[in-house]
């Protein structure tokens, strides 16, 4: 089955823990996205990377990193220096720019 | 110049009604523009999408209308069904990343 792939679906982390969250896609899409979801909130862009070895900040990077080592994978750390990372977080792919982008299933990532 | 803002935020529409939501955005150098469900705990998917050189797209219950000289465009959801209940995101492009709306919550009741 081609799509997108995101592990874990919940995590759960201590204060001051870095965390990854895994994102694989099969499509053979060149670009893949990172959003961040929050209650009653749209989906806000963290990372992007439109080719390998590449990739851009979005609009809430910060406390945040992304790699972009293979084309279908494209992790996100979640790092300490993130004031308030419980969120639900999205992974996206598209073929090229303004095409349809194809969104994994989420992880939900809660600090305790 | 990079949001994209919706309204309602959330709508309570009769089974076999017609469900709108709108939205409206500032950067003209957008050229895709997808409409998104979501149903709780789900990633969202793609339900219809636009591109600036047509008025109107249609597919099943699904409408999308656009106003160019307006900068707007709204999903209509024709004879809406409580199956419809869900978040629905508006989104704007240019670049490949997705500008997405706040969201709107639908309700549908039988």
């Amino acid at each position: 089955d081609g799509g997108i792939t995101q592990s874990p679906k919940y995590l759960f982390r201590k204060e001051g823990q870095n965390v990854t969250l895994s994102c694989e896609q099969n499509l053979n899409h060149d670009a893949m996205y990172w959003y961040r979801q929050d209650p009653g909130q749209g989906l806000r862009l963290i990372y992007y990377s439109q080719i390998v070895n590449d990739f851009q900040k979005g609009d809430i990077a910060e406390g945040y990193s992304v790699s972009r080592e293979k084309k279908e994978s494209f992790p996100l750390t979640v790092t300490s220096a993130q004031k308030n990372p419980t969120a639900f977080y999205l992974c996206a792919s598209s073929r090229s720019r303004s095409t349809e982008a194809f969104f994994g299933q989420g992880t939900r990532l809660t600090v305790v | 110049q990079q949001q994209v803002k919706q309204s309602p935020q959330s709508l309570i529409v009769q089974k076999g009604g017609i469900s709108i939501i709108n939205c409206a955005y500032e950067n003209t150098a957008f050229d895709y523009f997808p409409w998104y469900q979501q149903f709780p705990g789900k990633g969202p998917a793609l339900l219809i999408a636009i591109r600036p050189d047509v008025s109107e797209k249609k597919e099943g219950r699904f409408t999308i209308s656009f106003n160019k000289s307006a900068k707007q465009f709204s999903l209509h959801i024709m004879d809406s069904q409580p199956g419809d209940s869900a978040t629905y995101f508006c989104a704007a492009s240019n670049t490949g990343k997705l500008i997405f709306g706040q969201g709107t919550t639908l309700q549908v009741k039988p």
